[in-house]
């Protein structure tokens, strides 16, 4: 059974940055990939970027490239998203998602990290 | 970017009827392997998306059998055999056959 554990809320203030983890667990191999959705208050998810966690590569959106850094730490199974120079609309829940490569669909979520960007 | 288009906004259906959720892509999401890249997920109130539907067709792990998705290369539906009230929330298609992956704008499925 898959699970994905998510960092807690946080609170930034505009020109700052943030961490979000997604650690994972249940997983047989490392052959899958992890990819970051958010979704701003009353909005529909914005997938943001992905990495493979077995060879490390990252594909992100143009939309947030120059600010956005995925990583991962194998031997801790986790995941982390960084986003710089944050700003109010930046507020959102950010969501980590398995991709399941016989769906190409998300079959885990984890419950979402509230990142809230106010002075 | 592949734009996701969904019809209606919001729906509300009497406990039993049936529904219909209409969603259109600006570019044929067919694969050259065959499969059409489109996902259906219902968010339900305070909590992250759950997959329904993958491949435009095909129901995922333990989703219930009145849930059935079909479509063409652009235009797909979603249908609802018969709503309970534990099919509430709101419903989003997504592509993910080029990225950036994009969803529609979702509608909001409520009981009568």
């Amino acid at each position: 059974q898959v699970h994905l554990v998510q960092s807690e809320t946080e609170v930034k203030k505009p020109g700052a940055s943030v961490r979000v983890s997604c650690k994972a667990s249940g997983f047989t191999s490392t052959n899958y990939a992890l990819h970051w959705v958010r979704q701003a208050p009353g909005q529909s998810p914005e997938w943001m970027a992905w990495i493979n966690i077995g060879n490390g590569y990252t594909r992100s959106s143009q939309k947030f490239q120059g600010r956005i850094t995925i990583t991962r730490d194998t031997s801790a199974s986790k995941v982390y998203m960084e986003l710089s120079s944050l700003r109010s609309e930046d507020t959102a829940v950010y969501y980590c998602a398995t991709y399941f490569g016989d769906y190409e669909a998300y079959d885990n979520w984890g419950r979402g990290t509230l990142v809230t960007v106010s002075s | 970017d592949i734009v996701m288009t969904q019809s209606p906004l919001s729906l509300s259906v009497t406990s039993g009827e049936p529904a219909s959720i209409s969603c259109r892509s600006s570019q044929s999401l067919l694969h050259s392997n065959g499969y059409k890249y489109l996902g259906w997920y219902l968010q339900k109130p305070g909590q992250s998306p759950q997959l329904l539907i993958y491949l435009a067709s095909n129901r995922a792990s333990g989703v219930p059998d009145r849930f059935s998705g079909s479509g063409s290369g652009t235009d797909f539906t979603l249908k609802i055999s018969r709503v309970e009230a534990e099919d509430v929330g709101v419903y989003y298609c997504m592509q993910t056959l080029r990225p950036p992956f994009t969803f529609g704008g979702g509608t909001v499925v409520e009981i009568k």
